[in-house]
This record gives structure tokens, C-alpha cells and sequence, in this order.
């Protein structure tokens, strides 16, 4: 089955700076890879996704890149703020029939003020 | 759109007793739903998935008779954890998909179940 693995598990940036996240997957069959931002005591919220036609996706402050050949893609939020500090998921659709994500183990982002 | 909503949101039972927890899609049909339980800093792991009208999928290791699953409508599953017992103790967390060959999945806002 398909495997995800996400770095850092934590990571703190200062107000204004740039973070990045980063993930693998093992199933080159993966073709869909959303990104989610879950908040202490609350449910994930899809945030971005991408699918495996595309290199790139941005909305705002908020991009997503994808390496194919690599199997791996990449969460980049620029212009940091208090109120992105939560706990971000990458995951991979499996290439079975139930289409289930797979998620990566999660990285708790800070940004300090 | 696709606001999936939870009942209850906090639930505190005691041993032994069982717990309904409800999953809606407020806004869309869910043609499939799943069930994860999520521990204190740690990933979300699936229990199962449901398709309207059909049987809950389990994943390996989750008691199906445990973990009561049911998907009778486009807009509901519910979630029965039975004889529950401390270590059922989790966050439990439903996501729907709203139609067959779409990948977006939306979360509810997750149940907190501590049984004492």
C-alpha cells in the first residue's frame, strides 16, 4: 500500500518568513495529493491539493509543487502569520478501488510574533 | 460549500455504555464517508469507509462489532462505539466525498470521547 512520509514534525518560523514542508510517497500510482491544516481540538481542513498533471498550485499565500520522478511534493506558505501556527497533513491517494488517503505524520508549524 | 458537521462534539460516558456519534454533509450528498480516530499528536488513522445503502469496510485490525457503522442516507453515517471502555478514549473524526470519481474529501469538526 501506499506510504507517506512528511518532515519536519515540527517547525517554528518567525512572523513574515517562509515555511516549507516536505513529503514522500512510495505509490507512483498516487495521483492526488491534498494538503491539511488542523487546528488544536478541531477536524482537518483541506487547504490545497494537487493532482499529478500539474507541477505547481497557488492560492495566495499558499503553494504546492509535485515531483513526479522524485515522488514528492511540497507544502510552501509565504508571508507567515500568527494564525497559520496549527498542525499541517500532507497525504497521497492509494491506487486502489476505495481511493482512501493516506496521510503523512503531520508537522506542527509555529510562527512566533 | 462541503461543510461536513459532528454530534455530539464532547462525550463523556462511562464504561461499558455505548455512543452514538452523527456525521452530516450539510450542503452535498456524500456518496462515501469515512471514519478516523485520531490520538493526542499523532495522525489520523481510518477505521473504515461507507458507501450509502451499503456495508461499513473495516480497516484490518478495527472490530466491526465494536465500531458500529451505518450509512443510510446521502447525508448521514453514524458511528456507534459499543461496551466502550478507557481505552476507546480518542478523538473520532468523519470525512465525506461527495461524488463517485471525486478525491476531495471534507472533514467534520471531530468528536471528543473520554470514557471514565
Amino acid at each position: 500500500g501506499e506510504n507517506v512520509e512528511q518532515h519536519p514534525s515540527t517547525l517554528s518560523v518567525q512572523e513574515g518568513d517562509s515555511a516549507v514542508i516536505k513529503c514522500t510517497y512510495s505509490d507512483s500510482a498516487s495521483n492526488y495529493f491534498p494538503w491539511y491544516k488542523q487546528e488544536l481540538g478541531k477536524g482537518p481542513q483541506l487547504i490545497i491539493d494537487i493532482r499529478s498533471n500539474v507541477g505547481e498550485k497557488k492560492d495566495q499565500r499558499i503553494a504546492v509543487t509535485l515531483n513526479k520522478t522524485a515522488k514528492h511534493f511540497s507544502l510552501h506558505i509565504t508571508e507567515t502569520q500568527p494564525e497559520d501556527s496549527a498542525v499541517y497533513f500532507c497525504a497521497a491517494i492509494s491506487s486502489g478501488s476505495a481511493r482512501q488517503l493516506t496521510f503523512g505524520s503531520g508537522t506542527q508549524l509555529t510562527v512566533l510574533p | 460549500g462541503a461543510v461536513v458537521s459532528q454530534h455530539p462534539s464532547r462525550v463523556i460516558c462511562k464504561s461499558g455504555t455505548s455512543v452514538k456519534i452523527e456525521c452530516r454533509s450539510l450542503d452535498f450528498q456524500a456518496t462515501t464517508m469515512f471514519w478516523y480516530r485520531q490520538f493526542p499528536k499523532q495522525s489520523l488513522m481510518l477505521m473504515a469507509t461507507s458507501n450509502e445503502g451499503s456495508k461499513a469496510t473495516y480497516e484490518q485490525g478495527v472490530e466491526k462489532d465494536k465500531f458500529l457503522i451505518n450509512h443510510a442516507s446521502l447525508t448521514l453515517s453514524t458511528l456507534t462505539v459499543t461496551s466502550a471502555h478507557p481505552e476507546d478514549s480518542s478523538f473520532y473524526i468523519c470525512s465525506a466525498r461527495s461524488g463517485w470519481g471525486l478525491d476531495e474529501q471534507y472533514f467534520g469538526p471531530g468528536t471528543r470521547l473520554t470514557v471514565t
